[in-house]
């Protein structure tokens, strides 16, 4: 069975841009969730869909988005780019609730 | 929210056995305890999950005592590829409530 696919793996972005990251999760799991992992704080969750619909959200500001479509795939998208952005976006999938989440390899973004 | 509290890091040597504790004393009732394993560059693997008592799997065993406010991972026999930062998370799933710590960072020597 195939992971957790991200693309693209690496992006370089100025400031004030947008950028759309791409998550496939693994066949059969319905839910998807995003993290963001930095050096000073660690993994931290964004948000988490399943079918379609973002069921949790975390503590980051409203330029962090993302959506789910039929087939499970998932988006996320950061508008207004900032410095503080740079990190590594990992996407994880899970089949429920209490089940194991299985990561992607993550997009390394860096904005200058 | 379930807040977890690891060593920062760990040294070991090729072959002996390694125990992680995590501390994770405000801990709910619904809660799961699952250990990730990161190696730089790549996202969190799955080790193991567990709920009570003792689970083991071709990779490691989780202790987990019956007040549930403490777990162990334990790394049987350690090899260099088992240097890696290890993440022990608690929750229910929901996902609002899942706090990575800091993680341990065990190195393996020769």
């Amino acid at each position: 069975k195939a992971g957790v696919t991200q693309t693209p793996r690496y992006l370089i972005k100025t400031r004030g841009q947008q950028v759309t990251l791409s998550c496939s999760p693994i066949s059969g799991h319905r839910s998807v969730s995003w993290y963001q992992q930095t050096p000073g704080q660690g993994l931290q969750f964004l948000f988490e869909y399943f079918s379609e619909t973002q069921r949790n959200k975390g503590n980051f500001p409203g330029r962090f988005s993302g959506r789910q479509f039929s087939n499970s795939r998932s988006e996320m998208n950061v508008s207004t780019l900032e410095l503080g952005d740079s990190a590594l976006y990992l996407c994880a999938s899970s089949l429920d609730r209490n089940s194991p989440l299985h990561f992607g390899n993550g997009t390394r973004l860096t904005v200058t | 929210l379930a807040k977890t509290t690891q060593p920062i890091s760990m040294d070991s040597y090729e072959g002996q056995e390694v125990n992680i504790t995590c501390s994770h004393n405000n801990i709910a009732t619904n809660d799961y305890i699952t250990w990730y394993q990161q190696f730089p560059s790549q996202g969190p693997r799955f080790i193991i999950q567990g709920y009570k008592t003792k689970v083991t799997n071709e990779v490691a065993s989780l202790f987990i005592p019956a007040d549930r406010k403490s777990s162990t991972l334990s790394l049987p026999r350690v090899s260099l590829s088992d240097t890696a930062v290890y993440y022990c998370l608690v929750g229910d799933g929901g996902f609002q409530k899942l706090v990575f710590g800091t993680g341990t960072r065990l190195l393996v020597s020769p």
